[in-house]
């Protein structure tokens, strides 16, 4: 079974605090992704990535970046985290050549960021 | 205009019904449609996934896509308290690197015994 990990399920942070969250995944997929899911807006994309080191803006890049240094992990950076970036954070990786679903997307569990 | 018009529901129905559950879009580019499947405080998992027009079926779940009128939709047959979850359409022009899915908002459905 793929798995999608994120590092926390849930995280409360303050106004101007730099934010981390970690993804690993364990499929060796070439994709990942980084979504926030509100309520009435669904999931928007922040950032993705194809390849180790490569990135590309989501259509809601303000205010985040991303790292990716190795190909299972995927970070998303909240620089200086504001109260409207309140929100559920999914990661999800895709791009299995053998089962033919290539661009199917395997998410995590999500995390709840708080920002007071 | 979103790309992706989904109805927020919620869509409540008895156990045993049949559900429908629709998306329309404006792309006319989209090829791959899924059904992903969320449960509260859960990541979505993909439930159905459709290539180009025609049905899907599996189990007591039916895809439909209708491209010429950019409409899909997923039916469950004799639905079941354990399917009240939020079920969210997607749909992708591509395959391969970089592939993005574009989402629809969700919609809330909950089976009531």
């Amino acid at each position: 079974d793929v798995k999608v990990t994120q590092s926390s399920r849930y995280l409360v942070k303050r106004t101007g605090e730099k934010v981390f969250l970690e993804c690993v995944q364990d499929m060796d997929h070439e994709n990942m992704f980084w979504y926030r899911q509100d309520p009435g807006l669904g999931l928007r994309l922040i950032y993705f990535s194809y390849d180790v080191k490569m990135k590309e803006k989501g259509d809601i890049p303000e205010g985040y970046s991303v790292s990716r240094e190795k190909k299972e992990r995927f970070s998303l950076i909240l620089e200086s985290a504001s109260t409207n970036q309140t929100s559920m954070y999914l990661c999800a990786s895709s791009g299995d050549a053998t089962s033919g679903l290539y661009n199917e997307q395997f998410f995590g569990p999500g995390t709840r960021l708080t920002v007071l | 205009q979103k790309e992706v018009e989904q109805d927020p529901g919620p869509l409540s129905v008895p156990e045993g019904a049949i559900v429908s559950l629709n998306c329309t879009y404006s792309n006319s580019a989209f090829q791959y449609f899924m059904w992903y499947r969320q449960y509260s405080r859960k990541g979505p998992e993909l439930l159905m996934y459709t290539y180009s027009s025609g049905n899907k079926e599996d189990g007591r779940f039916t895809a439909q896509v209708d491209k010429s009128s950019k409409y899909i939709s997923l039916f469950i047959r004799d639905s079941q308290p354990s399917d009240s979850a939020t079920y969210l359409c997607a749909m992708s022009g591509l395959t391969g690197t970089a592939s993005k899915l574009t989402f629809g908002t969700g919609t809330r459905l909950q089976v009531t015994l």
